[in-house]
């Protein structure tokens, strides 16, 4: 149980398009969900965090209007990178949990390689 | 905010050999502490979790111990085996449906 699907994995795309990634929980319902991003040999640097229904909160120094996060239902969220630079190449992952009382953990995404060109 | 250091950088044992990487975090309030495992290219998966009504908790050959009081917790690794070979990450949060804030990883070879 407690799977977490990530789409697309791999992106390369042209300097200036948008790019969307999917993070879906595939078995159970995601009140709160995450996004990260990690440069080659890093942590893990949370970006913003996303509750169903209301807007995503953002990590400072974070551009909310260069990253826009949707989570419109339980089981899915969305990142997109608008009007991306090859300064955005970097591995995205998402996380997502139930949010429940009795403190379920974060169970990640495949992550997505984002590569600008 | 949490701030998750992690030591060591990099940390090599032969196989059989116990491995350790201690954490230290700064925000008193956070109470859940878990630890994850990351292969190369991969996502972080979940391999033991603690939080700070428990002191020591155990699963297999792995085992964490939380220090409260000194804000420092340890994964401890025996038996070691090649395919333990990964970057490890601690991180910290005021729940587990809170935000995580990683150390900044370990990355552990064993050697055959």
């Amino acid at each position: 149980g407690a799977v977490v699907s990530q789409h697309p994995s791999w992106v390369i795309c042209k300097s200036g398009t948008s790019v969307k990634i999917e993070c879906r929980s595939l078995d159970f319902q995601a009140t709160t969900m995450f996004w990260y991003r990690q440069f080659p040999k890093q942590s893990l640097m949370l970006m913003a965090t996303s509750n169903e229904g209301s807007k995503a909160t953002y990590e400072q120094g974070v551009e909310k209007d260069k990253f826009l996060i949707n989570h419109a239902s339980l089981t899915l969220s969305t990142l997109t990178v608008t009007s991306a630079h090859p300064e955005d190449s970097s591995f995205y992952i998402c996380s997502a949990t139930t949010g429940g009382g009795d403190n379920q953990p974060q169970h990640f995404g495949d992550g997505t390689r984002l590569s600008i060109l | 905010g949490e701030n998750v250091e992690q030591h060591p950088s990099t940390l090599s044992v032969q196989e059989g050999d116990s491995a350790v990487i201690k954490c230290t975090y700064s925000d008193s309030a956070s109470n859940y502490f878990p630890w994850y495992k990351q292969e190369l290219g991969k996502r972080p998966q979940l391999i033991i979790d603690i939080r700070s009504n428990v002191g020591e908790k155990k699963d297999q050959r792995i085992a964490v111990t939380l220090n409260k009081t000194a804000k420092h917790f340890s994964l401890h690794i025996t038996e070691t085996q090649p395919e333990d070979s990964a970057v490890y990450f601690c991180a910290a949060s005021r729940g587990s449906n809170y935000k995580l804030t990683f150390g900044k990883g370990t990355l552990l070879t064993v050697n055959p």
